[in-house]
């Protein structure tokens, strides 16, 4: 089956780093998405990857390793506006998104 | 560009009644909508893959029959929750993925919150 793994919840202090990772396994692989969600309001689209390597934007980066079925999705500089839920999405062969559980992330003052 | 619209926002309803909630792509053609079900605290689930011109593709555990969905044009589709019941109120999101765009990301409308009394 089709599984997409990623920590539950996370907790990290306002100005540090914190790393949330994803592991994948589907059939077959067009890229994988990471997504932010505030409570209540709909997804909006971080960074994409489909090769291997980092890709950086701004205070996000995002890493993938496809023969290992990873990701990360790296924050720097925490802010408080942060505090948000993190899904990590991965488009199979057939360019279907399956979704993983997302990581609510808790930033403290 | 890329922005997907939902409306209504939210709505409240009486058991038993039906409700219609649109959406549209306002600045590119979707060929492809979904539509996704969210309930407090817990992740997306995909309730079903709209195609223009097409009968649209119920995950599974999905009524068809309850959950009607109509993508008649490349900018809308349309849900209609009939019959709605109280353990019908949730958040229900569409996204849209434009064919022509790679890395046919998903764009997602602001979501409605459904409230059923």
């Amino acid at each position: 089956g089709q599984n997409i793994d990623q920590p539950t919840e996370m907790t990290a202090t306002e100005g540090a780093i914190v790393q949330i990772n994803c592991t994948y396994q589907t059939s077959g692989f067009n890229g994988l998405f990471w997504y932010q969600q505030h409570a209540g309001e709909a997804p909006t689209f971080l960074s994409y990857n489909v090769l291997d390597g980092l890709e950086e934007k701004g205070r996000f980066s995002s890493f993938l390793s496809r023969s290992k079925g990873y990701s990360y999705l790296l924050l720097k500089e925490l802010q408080m506006k942060d505090s948000a839920s993190y899904l990590c999405a991965v488009t199979d062969s057939n360019y279907q998104l399956i979704w993983g559980a997302g990581t609510k992330l808790i930033i403290k003052p | 560009g890329a922005v997907v619209s939902q409306h209504p926002s939210w709505v409240i309803c009486k058991s038993g009644t039906s409700v219609k909630i649109e959406c549209r792509s306002l600045d590119f053609q979707a060929t492809t909508m979904f539509w996704y079900r969210q309930f407090p605290k817990q992740s997306l689930m995909l309730m079903a893959t709209s195609n223009e011109g097409s009968k649209a593709t119920y995950e599974q555990g999905v009524e068809k029959d309850k959950f009607l969905i109509n993508h008649a044009s490349l900018t809308l589709s349309t849900l209609t929750v009939t019959s709605a019941h109280p353990e019908d109120s949730s958040f229900y999101i569409c996204s849209a993925r434009d064919q022509e765009r790679e890395p046919y990301e998903q764009y997602f409308g602001p979501g409605t919150r459904l409230t059923v009394t």
